[in-house]
């Protein structure tokens, strides 16, 4: 267990559909990294969040959206889906120390 | 335009044997670089890391060499063990700008199989 979580782990839902992915980053740690994997590509960065603060944009489609409370969880909202937003959606948090930690991801399939 | 490269999608290596896996970046503002093994079914797990001040730093079976000259960097793993089997993700970061910290920029990854 890495210390960051991810719920669900799964979903599937039909396009046009909104679903929210949610992270819970590692006690203490204030940075939450929203990263997309599709299919035979890397890990593509949307957004960062720092104590509740937006911090770094990526390549998030408006489509997209994301928010951090202030108990640090966070929060990815896709709306509109398409069939082109399957993926993994991964959380990281980053704490003091620099280090970055993944969490083990949210597979989403669009129908 | 990918500013992380790793041009091998898949390696396959005897076990026991060196595994030596590359990776080249485009932005010489990377100061810092990863690496990451996953698993299936798992999020990506820190591997070992490099500062662009260095050209080596190793860890116990796995070494990381870079050469910024080349804007190249190499993972080695002596000797490769079954369990050493799974994606490797090359990464790097630029230095923070402002009140933001830059996000790790990753390449896609090359499948490593360690045979027995």
């Amino acid at each position: 267990d890495s210390g960051v979580t991810q719920t669900p782990k799964h979903l599937i839902t039909a396009t046009g559909q909104r679903v929210t992915l949610r992270c819970s980053p590692r006690s203490g740690d204030l940075s939450v990294y929203w990263y997309q994997q599709s299919l035979d590509q890397g890990l593509q960065f949307l957004i960062q969040y720092y104590n509740g603060e937006e911090r770094a944009k990526g390549n998030i489609l408006e489509r997209f959206s994301a928010q951090q409370f202030p108990d640090l969880h966070s929060e990815l909202n896709l709306s509109s889906l398409e069939l082109g937003d399957s993926a993994l959606y991964f959380c990281a948090s980053r704490g003091q120390s620099g280090g970055y930690t993944f969490g083990s991801g949210t597979r989403l399939t669009v129908v | 335009d990918q500013q992380v490269k790793q041009n091998s999608p898949s390696l396959s290596v005897q076990e026991g044997r060196i595994s030596i896996l590359n990776c080249d970046y485009t932005n010489s503002m990377f100061d810092y670089f990863l690496w990451y093994k996953k698993y299936p079914a798992e999020g990506p797990t820190f591997l070992i890391s490099i500062s662009s001040i260095k050209d080596k730093n190793e860890d116990g079976r796995f070494t990381v060499f870079l050469n910024k000259s080349a804007k190249h960097l190499s993972l080695h793993i002596v000797p490769s063990q079954p369990g050493d089997s799974a994606v490797y993700f090359c990464a790097a970061k630029a230095p923070p700008q402002g009140s933001g910290n830059t996000p790790l920029v990753f390449g896609k990854g090359t499948r490593l199989s360690v045979i027995a």
